[in-house]
């Protein structure tokens, strides 16, 4: 099955520096890579989204980039603010109905005033 | 809209108890997945119900059951409770026809396992 590796496990930086969060999956056969965010005791919320056909999709400040060849995506938030410090999970499915995710082990960024 | 409910939002139980957790699911859908998530892991897929069939399970025991009623709404139920137990149980809905797969979540259902 898919294995996610993510890291790094924590990410602190300065208000306003950039941060990344780089995963790599081991199924070639995947090809929907989601990010969701995870607040203290809240629910996973998707952030942002790539596919296979794509190598980088950015959304205001958030953007994500997808290396199919090296099996590797990653995950960059620049002009970081306090609310951006939560836990952030990367994931890798089969696209389409039936997919399920199987998700990284998580990077907590703390962003500091 | 409602977005995915889920009940319990927290619940204690002993060691050898079972338990229910209740899910509804995003107006509109009609596939539901169970998700557990341990403390400071991310979520790992239990089972995904579609027709009110079990179409796909993650690697856990039988000791974790779910079912799908007629309204697309879910029930997943864990026997003979163990301490590694404990955690977010989290429901995700989707519609199967949707190109984009993309998963709703409820807010959870904390379990803790005494």
């Amino acid at each position: 099955g898919e294995n996610v590796e993510q890291h790094p496990s924590t990410l602190s930086v300065q208000e306003g520096d950039s941060a990344v969060i780089k995963c790599t999956y081991s199924d070639s056969a995947s090809n929907y890579f989601p990010w969701y965010k995870q607040e203290l005791g809240k629910r996973p919320q998707l952030i942002i989204d790539i596919r296979s056909n794509v190598g980088e999709k950015k959304d205001q400040r958030i953007a994500v980039t997808l290396n199919k060849t090296a099996k590797h995506f990653s995950l960059h938030i620049t002009e970081t603010q306090p609310e951006d410090s939560a836990v952030y999970f990367c994931a890798a499915s089969l696209q389409g109905g039936y997919s399920t995710l199987t998700f990284g082990k998580g990077t907590m960024l703390l962003v500091s005033p | 809209d409602a977005g995915v409910t889920q009940s319990p939002t927290h619940l204690i139980k002993t060691r050898g108890q079972q338990v229910t957790l209740r899910c509804s699911p995003k107006s509109g859908h009609d596939t539901v997945s169970w998700y557990q998530q341990a403390l400071g892991q991310g979520p790992q897929f239990i089972f995904q119900y579609y027709e009110e069939e079990e179409r796909q399970r993650g690697n856990f025991p039988d000791r974790f059951s779910g079912h799908q009623f007629p309204n697309y709404s879910s029930e997943l139920n864990v026997n003979a409770l163990l301490l590694g137990d404990s955690a977010l149980y989290l429901c995700a809905s989707s519609l199967a026809g949707d190109y984009t797969g993309e998963l709703f979540f409820g807010e959870g259902s904390r379990l803790t396992v005494l």
